[in-house]
């Protein structure tokens, strides 16, 4: 069965320092998102590619967080310099039908 | 007030009981209703969806959709403790200017004890 796979599945590390997530979506789906998930609280998306476009960025911090979707593919998300706050689980999604999200693993980030 | 309320439980039920869990919206554009599982420390799992009003079933689960008073709900029937989870109710307005994002609730944490 077709899954999202992101890595790394833990990560651990200090604020100020730079972070990079990455997603490989289910083939043959166009729509990525990513999703930032406090502990307690629903996911709540940050980024929206369509192909290699970004389709809304609305939510994104983008004074220290960037996402990238070069080849239309697989994505990276980073942070830069990261503060406690960011401390959540960060999902990766993607569909081919926009209401029929899949999401991944998840990455956990602990910033100490 | 928030564009998804979700109680978040938690709810204890006996393995068989039928388990009942709701949600209630606000923005009367949303058209697509999802529940998803999501296991401790895992990722979210579709479990269902619907378009606008109506109900659906798979199996031990049934969805609910009322757009009149903004309100879904899913039930399981026969609860096992392979469903003690947290779920989460999701929306979606659909394609509006490209963004299709999900609008999630907070998640109720369900334990279905043997």
């Amino acid at each position: 069965e077709a899954e999202v796979a992101q890595s790394p599945r833990y990560k651990i590390t200090e604020k100020s320092q730079a972070v990079a997530f990455w997603c490989d979506p289910i083939s043959g789906h166009a729509t990525l998102y990513w999703y930032r998930q406090i502990l307690g609280q629903g996911p709540e998306l940050l980024v929206q590619f369509q192909d290699e476009s970004v389709v809304d960025d609305s939510q994104l911090p983008k004074d220290r967080f960037s996402a990238e979707r070069l080849k239309g593919v697989d994505s990276t998300l980073k942070i830069q310099p990261a503060e406690l706050g960011d401390s959540a689980m960060y999902l990766c999604a993607s569909s081919f039908r926009g209401y029929e999200q899949f999401f991944g693993p998840g990455t956990r980030l602990t910033v100490l | 007030q928030k564009e998804v309320e979700q109680d978040p439980g938690p709810l204890s039920v006996p393995e068989g009981a039928i388990v009942s869990l709701n949600c209630t919206y606000s923005n009367s554009a949303f058209q697509y209703f999802m529940w998803y599982r999501q296991y401790s420390r895992k990722g979210p799992e579709l479990l269902m969806y619907t378009y606008s009003s109506g109900n659906k079933e798979d199996g031990r689960f049934t969805a609910q959709v009322d757009k009149s008073s903004k309100y879904i709900s899913l039930f399981i029937r026969d609860s096992q403790p392979s469903d003690s989870a947290t779920y989460l109710c999701a929306m979606s307005a659909g394609t509006q200017g490209g963004s299709e994002k999900l609008v999630f609730g907070k998640g109720t944490k369900l334990t279905v004890n043997p």
